[in-house]
């Protein structure tokens, strides 16, 4: 079974238009945490946000916004006002915190953003 | 701000060849990774090593595959006979704790490994 699904393969965006991007995530794991990032063109990953299992508040970082929905399993990323930038592919990863982890993340198969003018 | 570096950034080799992907960690970094994405798909877990030995590894991290610490700061990945389907980029990554929150862990830009 998938641990971290994202259902969308790609996605279009209006410029200055915010979007979501879907992602959940499948855990027995009572802590564990969340993490988008966004992979250029170039192909280095570049990390944009975290969520922890206990957290309370949903995670914000500037235009990214996470919106965690723990009895959903759901961990959307939002981006607000969408810029040319943007354009990427993004991953969803999730970190399980059980006695034998070794801190290595699971990604899923990645959204492509494509922001038009 | 603290980088890990990876090199070569791009290497092609003979299917059969034996490859090194090297890594240079973050300094007071005790954990560290190697992860794979073939082009255009999900990333996909190799090894995680802690300790000076392996902690984890995937059922992809099978027996032509290595990695060894051989001094105090590079992190090197060994393919021992690559095949086409090698064909990846490589990321290595490094943190200081297991349960890292937020931006804990630092990729490196990655080696594209190509076999022809």
């Amino acid at each position: 079974a998938q641990k971290i699904t994202q259902t969308q393969p790609g996605m279009f965006v209006q410029e200055k238009e915010a979007v979501t991007l879907d992602c959940t995530y499948d855990t027995s794991d009572q802590s564990y945490g969340l993490f988008w990032y966004k992979q250029p063109s170039s192909g280095e990953m570049i990390f944009l946000i975290y969520q922890g299992s206990y957290d309370e508040q949903n995670a914000t970082e500037g235009r990214y916004s996470l919106n965690f929905q723990k009895a959903r399993k759901s961990a959307n990323l939002v981006i607000s006002a969408s810029q040319l930038g943007d354009s990427a592919m993004y991953f969803c990863a999730m970190r399980e915190d059980h006695s034998s982890n070794t801190g290595k993340l699971i990604f899923g198969q990645g959204t492509t953003l494509q922001v038009k003018p | 701000e603290p980088e890990v570096t990876q090199t070569p950034s791009h290497q092609v080799t003979q299917m059969g060849q034996e490859v090194i992907l090297r890594c240079v960690p973050i300094s007071n970094h005790l954990y560290f990774y190697w992860y794979r994405q073939i082009l255009g798909q999900k990333v996909e877990f190799l090894v995680s090593f802690y300790n000076n030995e392996i902690s984890e590894k995937s059922e992809i991290f099978d027996d032509q595959f290595s990695v060894e610490r051989p001094d105090g700061s590079n992190f090197t990945l060994k393919i021992r006979s690559t095949k086409l389907e090698d064909s990846a980029m490589y990321f290595c990554a490094s943190s200081d704790s297991p349960q890292q929150r937020g931006n804990g862990y630092t990729f490196g830009s990655g080696t594209r490994l190509t076999v022809v």
